[in-house]
């Protein structure tokens, strides 16, 4: 148990449609990053979030967007699915915009686009 | 655009060999951070390494951290099969934006 956790941990949507991920930390940290992870690769960054606002983003186009809550929980949302973006998708957290010292990841949502 | 590479990219081997992972860069990183992670679970962090030189120990791994800061390896003395998983190495982007760079990760699989 990490601390970290997403919902749900699988899905399966259709090539189109709209999907949204969620996750939550029991340490109450004010940063939150995406990340999505393809079979047999490392993960590739999506954005962060700190303190509400969105601090950084990776070349992920505007169809990917999220939320970040007062409480800190945050929403990954994915609109017109295409079938690449079947993937493990991956929430972090950490203790603020410096990524000099790890982060704590959930157990992440599996996509399936079918 | 910084790039970290791993390898191998799969290793299987029996239990009780050793092994060593390497993480290369042709960039300077401040930080190269380790992470394992297992099937359907997210990367769990092993260790941070920051000071070029650095090496770390966690019972039977130690990593080492280019005296440069743009390469790391990872050496696992009598690998056993609790070893086995995906090993990530990462790296925070050039921009202040918490982005982690993570190379393409190295197949661990320790037969009994």
């Amino acid at each position: 148990e990490t601390g970290v956790t997403q919902s749900p941990t699988h899905l399966i949507k259709t090539r189109g449609q709209q999907v949204t991920l969620r996750c939550s930390s029991q340490s109450g940290h004010n940063t939150v990053s995406w990340y999505q992870q393809a079979l047999g690769q490392g993960p590739q960054f999506i954005f962060q979030y700190y303190r509400e606002e969105e601090n950084g983003r990776g070349n992920f186009p505007p169809r990917f967007s999220g939320l970040q809550f007062p409480n800190y929980s945050s929403e990954l949302n994915v609109n017109a699915l295409e079938l690449d973006d079947s993937a493990l998708y991956l929430c972090a957290t950490g203790g603020g915009s410096d990524a000099n010292y790890g982060y704590t990841f959930g157990s992440g949502t599996r996509l399936t686009v079918v | 655009t910084q790039l970290l590479e791993q390898s191998p990219q799969f290793l299987s081997i029996q239990e009780g060999e050793n092994l060593t992972v390497y993480c290369n860069s042709s960039s300077v990183f401040s930080s190269l951070q380790w992470y394992r992670q297992e099937p359907g679970e997210g990367p769990v962090l092993l260790v941070t390494v920051v000071t070029g030189g650095e090496v770390k120990k966690l019972k039977r791994l130690t990593f080492q951290f280019g005296d440069a800061r743009k390469d790391s390896s990872l050496h696992i003395t009598a690998a056993q099969p609790g070893d086995t998983g995906l090993y990530l190495c990462a790296g925070p982007g050039s921009s202040n934006t918490g982005k982690l760079i993570f190379g393409q990760g190295t197949t661990l699989q320790v037969k009994p």
